[in-house]
């Protein structure tokens, strides 16, 4: 257990709607990653905070956003979706904002299906 | 550009036999180097990482990996595989501005 925490586990939903997934990071940890895990794609980074202030953006889609609240929670939303956003989105944590030196620590993932 | 390649989506080994994984990497400056596993239906787990210093790296699960400059590889080793081991494996680089980009992933199969 990495002690990251995500929710949902598994989200279905339809095309053009709305979604939110949310990550607990571990105790300690102020910077949070996003990422999208496809088959075709394999494993991209989408968008990482920092204390609350966005640090780093990676391939991520207009339509999908994300903040990190006063305690460190995190939340990603995916809106206007399309059956290509089916995907494990991942949520990561480290102590401090770079990752440069330091490894990240994964949650279990939501896997969302749109239909 | 920065990058990390995998260059085999698929790696069969007997157990008790030693087992490679390969990497190589494209990054400006001194690289930053890291192997992460995934099992079924998990997130990733930390494995081992370069930063700097002895050339073999030494982490969890008895797997090690050797920084190789010259060749700009970081292949990941254990010298006598477990059917455990089998899972998705991905070698990562510190990329500009400290994201980290992840390899397409080698799927280790042990065979019993």
């Amino acid at each position: 257990d990495s002690g990251v925490t995500q929710t949902p586990k598994h989200l279905i939903t339809a095309t053009g709607q709305r979604v939110t997934l949310r990550c607990s990071p571990r105790s300690g940890d102020l910077s949070v990653y996003w990422y999208q895990q496809s088959l075709d794609q394999g494993l991209q980074f989408l968008i990482q905070y920092y204390n609350g202030e966005e640090r780093a953006k990676g391939n991520i889609l207009e339509r999908f956003s994300a903040q990190q609240f006063p305690d460190l929670h995190s939340e990603l939303n995916l809106s206007s979706l399309e059956l290509g956003d089916s995907a494990l989105y991942f949520c990561a944590s480290s102590v401090v904002p770079s990752g440069a030196q330091l490894e990240q620590y994964f949650g279990p993932g939501t896997r969302l299906t749109v239909t | 550009a920065q990058s990390v390649a995998q260059p085999e989506d698929q790696v069969n080994v007997a157990e008790g036999n030693p087992l490679t994984v390969k990497c190589t990497y494209s990054v400006s400056g001194n690289p930053y180097l890291f192997w992460y596993v995934q099992y079924p239906n998990r997130g990733l787990q930390f494995l081992l990482k370069y930063i700097t210093g002895d050339n073999l790296v030494k982490g969890s699960y008895g797997f090690e990996a050797e920084f190789n400059k010259s060749q700009t590889s970081f292949h990941l080793k254990k010298p006598s595989a477990l059917v455990s081991d089998s899972a998705l494996y991905f070698c990562a680089v510190r990329a500009k501005g400290d994201k980290i980009i992840f390899g397409k992933g080698t799927r280790l199969h042990i065979l019993p």
